[in-house]
């Protein structure tokens, strides 16, 4: 069954860890994103990737890095964790144009002591 | 550019209730316009969405929502609410036009089911 993987969901971190977000999809997307949701905020882009060596920076500025060595694979890094890093992470994927849906993963819930 | 808004963060109705969710967008180009729930501890998920075909879109769970340019809105409905709806709805907008495949988000609306 195609699908959308998060890992972990949830995470509870000291400040100045490095922590990678893992987010695969099985659909062959070309084109993924990550977004970051506080509650009750819009969700605001702050990475994509149009495929395979491809990664562009968001909208929302962020301390974060991506890669995307394979199709199926857009990992999020930080570097050294902040308390201001807490939030919630979403990655999605879609097949091309803006008319075409994107899927979302389930989430994770970051928290940075 | 783009923007969405979403008319009241909390809407509150008794089951069996007509659902109006809200959703105004401000594009300078023809748009294409989302809506996405995402229930607790979930991702989002699309309920329906306009690509400039009817004006009127059907999409999953009896939810349907009608693109009206006069207006610039794009309001969700269900002519019956259930318990089951309870959760946070996303109204999202992008550009015909652009390249980079962007879509915007509103703030949502969280939906409260009463029995």
């Amino acid at each position: 069954e195609a699908d959308i993987y998060q890992t972990p969901r949830y995470l509870v971190i000291g400040t100045g860890k490095k922590i990678t977000l893992e987010c695969s999809q099985t659909m062959g997307h070309d084109k993924m994103y990550w977004y970051q949701q506080d509650p009750g905020m819009e969700l605001h882009l702050i990475h994509y990737s149009y495929g395979v060596n491809s990664t562009e920076k968001g909208d929302l500025s962020s301390e974060s890095t991506v890669s995307r060595i394979r199709t199926e694979h857009f990992p999020l890094t930080l570097e050294s964790a902040r308390p201001s890093h807490t939030s919630q992470y979403l990655c999605a994927s879609s097949e091309g144009s803006g008319r075409e849906t994107q899927y979302f993963g389930p989430g994770t819930r970051l928290l940075v002591l | 550019a783009q923007s969405v808004t979403q008319l009241g963060s909390h809407v509150s109705v008794s089951e069996g209730a007509l659902v109006l969710l809200r959703c105004n967008y401000s594009s300078s180009v023809p748009p294409y316009l989302f809506w996405y729930v995402q229930y607790p501890n979930q991702g989002l998920q699309l309920l329906l969405k306009y690509t400039s075909a009817a004006t009127l879109v059907k999409g999953i769970n009896g939810f349907e929502a009608e693109f009206k340019k006069s207006e610039t809105s794009f309001h969700l409905t269900k002519p019956s609410a259930h318990m089951s709806d309870a959760a946070e709805y996303f109204c999202a907008v992008s550009d015909q036009r652009r390249r980079d495949d962007k879509i915007i988000f509103g703030k949502g609306t969280r939906l409260h089911i009463l029995p």
